[in-house]
């Protein structure tokens, strides 16, 4: 079972930010956290991953706070394309467990 | 470089009949995992291999499901005896090394239905 919350939907507008939270309160020292997106019905695309600072690369950015029981992943500017299910995961293994995710949803 | 390859992307087979579903990994990678995603779920593990070795196969049915992983070529998923239960959309990920330590890129899936 997924060891992550997340909100089951959320809207954005098209150019806006998009903050996207997690909650894994039972993340143990070790354990990373990945975001994963799913378009329709495409395989996962990799987002981002980190352990316990923060990180950007050229799709979004990952905000862990410092007790990492919890961390937001931004997309800042939403486009129609970035409309998908994205899935937070926090692991040390390569079972990857893939809850419900959050269905985004970016409006024109 | 080319990331994860799958075929067939789709795949028709009636109840009975045998499934192969091949996933080539990117370039470099030695590790594979297949993931199952029934309708209207999340993906679950199945299977980790990594050449010429099942590490864990925990998530396979006990029945009729068998993966391999040879030391040349993709890595096969099979699926003998199909039933109506085993529609469904098949990824396989690879990894340069160990998924726990390292990033596991997903293929765009296989979609089976058996009629």
């Amino acid at each position: 079972d997924a060891k992550t919350t997340q909100p089951p939907s959320m809207d954005c507008a098209e150019g806006r930010a998009a903050n996207l939270p997690c909650n894994h309160s039972t993340i143990s020292g070790n354990e990373y956290v990945y975001w994963y997106r799913q378009i329709h019905s495409q395989g996962p695309q990799y987002i981002i991953h980190g352990l316990k600072n923060n990180e950007t690369n050229e799709m979004a950015s990952l905000i862990i706070t410092e007790d990492r029981k919890s961390s937001t992943l931004i997309l800042p500017h939403a486009t129609l394309r970035d409309t998908a299910v994205y899935y937070c995961i926090s692991d040390n293994d390569y079972k990857l467990s893939f809850g419900a995710g959050t269905t985004v949803t970016v409006r024109a | 470089n080319a990331g994860v390859m799958q075929n067939p992307r789709h795949l028709v087979r009636r109840r009975g009949q045998e499934a192969r579903l091949r996933c080539s990994p990117m370039k470099g990678h030695s590790h594979v995992y297949w993931y199952r995603q029934l309708p209207e779920e999340g993906l679950k593990f199945m299977v980790y291999l990594q050449k010429e070795n099942i590490i864990d196969e925990s998530g396979m049915p006990k029945e009729r499901f068998s993966a391999e992983f040879p030391k040349e070529g993709p890595s096969i998923l099979r699926i003998q005896q199909v039933v109506r239960g085993d529609s469904a959309a098949y990824f396989c990920a690879s990894s340069l090394q160990r998924g726990s330590t390292d990033t596991q890129y997903f293929g765009p899936g296989t979609r089976l239905t058996v009629l």
